[in-house]
């Protein structure tokens, strides 16, 4: 089965511009989890959604938002954007339930802003 | 929330060399997982662990999951160049995923 994918793979943007990335998850997963990668931070936390509903959210600015559809696919939005929000933004799914707590990760989307 | 602690940051080592690397936290988990992550591409799962002192192999990859349930190591045999990435232990809490730094990976062939 198609595993987890996220448009767009690259992209530029110039600092106060806003950028929305996508993330489809595995079929049957409900479950959506998006990370911030940067050299200096590692993998951070950014939120979950599951049932279009919020369930969890890291520590970052009110411009990071998402949200997610009845299909179970999420959008992530960042808006007002910063030189410091260049990083590789990873989406990844997973089952809900007994045991399923293993995340299945995308591509990523890499963000560079001028 | 709080990440895991993994060791080494780095490692530079010659092909067919064996690599060791570990993770811990203050905290228990139930469940310890290790994820390779190659340039440019998102991470992608290695093992998973389920059960406190479970020794779990994939081809040359091998992971134990403490006793304590507090840690985790991560053995890599006979290194090959493709091994090149960095590796990330991960462990689930409640509905979050705590993630180690990452151990850089570099074989020199």
């Amino acid at each position: 089965k198609a595993g987890v994918t996220q448009t767009p793979r690259y992209l530029i943007k110039t600092r106060g511009q806003q950028v929305t990335l996508s993330c489809s998850p595995i079929s049957g997963h409900r479950s959506v989890s998006w990370y911030q990668q940067t050299p200096g931070q590692g993998l951070q936390f950014l939120f979950e959604y599951f049932s279009e509903t919020q369930r969890n959210k890291g520590n970052f600015p009110g411009r990071f938002s998402g949200r997610q559809f009845s299909n179970s696919r999420s959008e992530m939005n960042v808006s007002t954007l910063e030189l410091g929000d260049s990083a590789l933004y990873l989406c990844a799914s997973k089952m809900v339930g007994l045991g399923a707590n293993v995340l299945t990760f995308g591509a990523g989307s890499r963000l560079t802003v001028l | 929330g709080q990440q895991l602690n993994q060791s080494p940051q780095s490692m530079f080592i010659q092909e067919g060399e064996d690599v060791s690397m570990n993770c811990t936290s203050s905290s228990i988990f139930n469940t310890w997982l290790w994820y390779k992550q190659d340039p440019g591409e998102g991470p992608v799962l290695l093992i998973a662990l389920y059960k406190a002192g479970e020794l779990t192999s994939n081809g040359r990859l091998t992971a134990q999951f403490g006793i304590t349930r507090k840690d985790s190591f991560l053995n890599i045999s006979a290194s090959i160049p493709s091994d090149v990435g960095i590796y990330f232990c991960a462990g689930p809490n409640n509905n979050d995923m705590r993630f180690g730094a990452g151990t850089r990976l570099t074989v020199k062939p």
